[in-house]
């Protein structure tokens, strides 16, 4: 089965300090993943994600992410972080293929932004 | 533009009440879903529909009821029966289960 595990729940960061969200998932085949990112009172938006190739995908606002397989890992990360960045980031999984129509979403990990 | 659009998106049940929740995308996407989001939660799986006449129940779909009678239509029903209603609702849409979600902005519900 699959599983995603977010790691703090909360984050602070100061504004143009590095920001990393970590994420670790779990499943049986190759995975696609995906970073979500919801601000106050909306639905989620897409941030970017992985499905093939480059281990390294780049998404919007500055942020990319790594796919590390060894470590079944696939951190959010951003080198300076700005005050629009406060936000809930959420990483989720969904199975390469398979007929299950669905993604798992972590428990998300609230980023707060210091001026 | 194409996208989710969710309404109303504060909605108020009186005890005993039935509430529906509205969903229609233009996306052209097969499958939908709804989520409940609680405070300091994460999104939980209430159903899901792979196409259109079909759906599945998600992870807490007691005292909840969908239809999938459109392809651009999933309506969530609230039933009496969901004791503890109160919560963020999102609806969501992808071409497949295992491609990307749209989502809409939510509904937020209320006890009076």
């Amino acid at each position: 089965a699959q599983s995603v595990t977010q790691l703090g729940s909360h984050v602070s960061v100061s504004e143009g300090a590095l920001v990393l969200l970590r994420c670790n998932y779990s499943s049986s085949v190759p995975p696609y993943l995906f970073w979500y990112v919801q601000y106050p009172n909306q639905g989620l938006q897409l941030l970017l994600k992985y499905t093939t190739g480059a281990t390294l995908v780049k998404g919007i606002n500055g942020f990319e992410a790594e796919f590390k397989k060894s470590e079944t890992s696939f951190h959010l990360t951003k080198p300076s972080a700005h005050m629009s960045d406060a936000a809930e980031y959420f990483c989720a999984v969904s199975d390469r293929g398979s007929s299950a129509s669905k993604i798992i979403f972590g428990s998300g990990t609230r980023l707060s932004i210091r001026p | 533009d194409g996208g989710i659009t969710q309404s109303p998106k504060y909605l108020f049940r009186k005890e005993g009440q039935n509430v529906t929740l509205s969903c229609e995308q233009n996306l052209n996407h097969d499958a939908m879903y709804w989520y409940r989001q609680d405070p300091g939660q994460g999104l939980r799986l209430i159903y899901y529909s792979q196409i259109v006449n079909d759906f599945q129940k998600g992870d807490i779909a007691e005292g909840y009821s969908v239809s999938r009678e459109k392809k651009e239509s999933f309506p969530l029903t609230v039933t009496s029966a969901q004791k503890n209603p109160t919560a963020f609702y999102l609806c969501a849409s992808s071409i497949d289960g295992t491609k990307p979600q749209h989502f809409g902005d939510g509904t937020r519900l209320s006890i009076l």
